[in-house]
């Protein structure tokens, strides 16, 4: 899996969008985004993911570079609840051996 | 609820001893995973079954060992516990087959070892 660089930590006003970013410069053709996120102590919990193009559902926006050597996920009104620390994970997301590998991700820390 | 049950939630338990914990995953799916994290340290991947068989292996410790049983619920078994031992362990089952094979986690079985 390609290694992926995050901010350690954020902050953002809640009711704002929260825009965290993922470098994975070394991120192959076959090779899916996905971002996770846990909530204190509680088991991570799926958000969304793409291989080149936009994606969007009910939780959260995914924008990955033309280059595909970053991407940005938006969260676009943040609220206290989504404080949590969001993993970027990049993967070949098929076939019967696929694990996620989580690395430190980006503590976002959402306040009044 | 996330369809993966983890049991038990909480366990402590003595230095030296065994103790086993235990998954269903989310119906349908044939993958299951585990997971360590330690007080204020990353996740951290063990080991993986697809459909009874061992699939992948991460920093498993020999101490520790699983399997995943015909009705696809699987266990982790840690024997000679150490301090260190102490941690959240969690499950999580993905279709493990075509498509995105999205990974679903359970809430976790909190083990402390005094």
């Amino acid at each position: 899996d390609a290694k992926t660089t995050q901010p350690p930590s954020m902050d953002c006003a809640e009711g704002r969008a929260a825009n965290l970013p993922c470098n994975h410069s070394t991120i192959s053709g076959n090779e899916y985004v996905y971002w996770y996120r846990q909530i204190h102590s509680q088991g991570p919990q799926y958000i969304i993911h793409g291989l080149k193009n936009n994606e969007t559902n009910e939780m959260a926006s995914l924008i990955i570079t033309e280059d595909r050597k970053s991407s940005t996920l938006i969260l676009p009104h943040a609220t206290l609840r989504d404080t949590a620390v969001y993993y970027c994970i990049v993967r070949v997301p098929t076939g019967t051996a696929s694990k996620l590998t989580f690395g430190t991700g980006t503590r976002l820390q959402v306040t009044l | 609820d996330s369809g993966v049950t983890q049991t038990p939630k909480h366990l402590i338990t003595a230095t030296g001893q065994r103790v086993t914990l235990r998954c269903s995953p989310r119906s349908g799916d044939l993958s299951v995973y585990w997971y360590q994290q330690s007080l204020d340290q990353g996740l951290q991947f063990l080991i993986q079954y697809y459909n009874g068989e061992e699939r992948a292996k991460g920093n498993i410790l020999e101490r520790f060992s699983a399997q995943q049983f015909p009705d696809l619920h699987s266990e982790l078994n840690l024997s000679s516990l150490e301090l260190g031992d102490s941690a959240l362990y969690f499950c999580a089952s993905s279709p493990g087959s075509l498509g995105a094979n999205v990974l679903t986690f359970g809430a976790g079985s909190r083990l402390t070892v005094l």
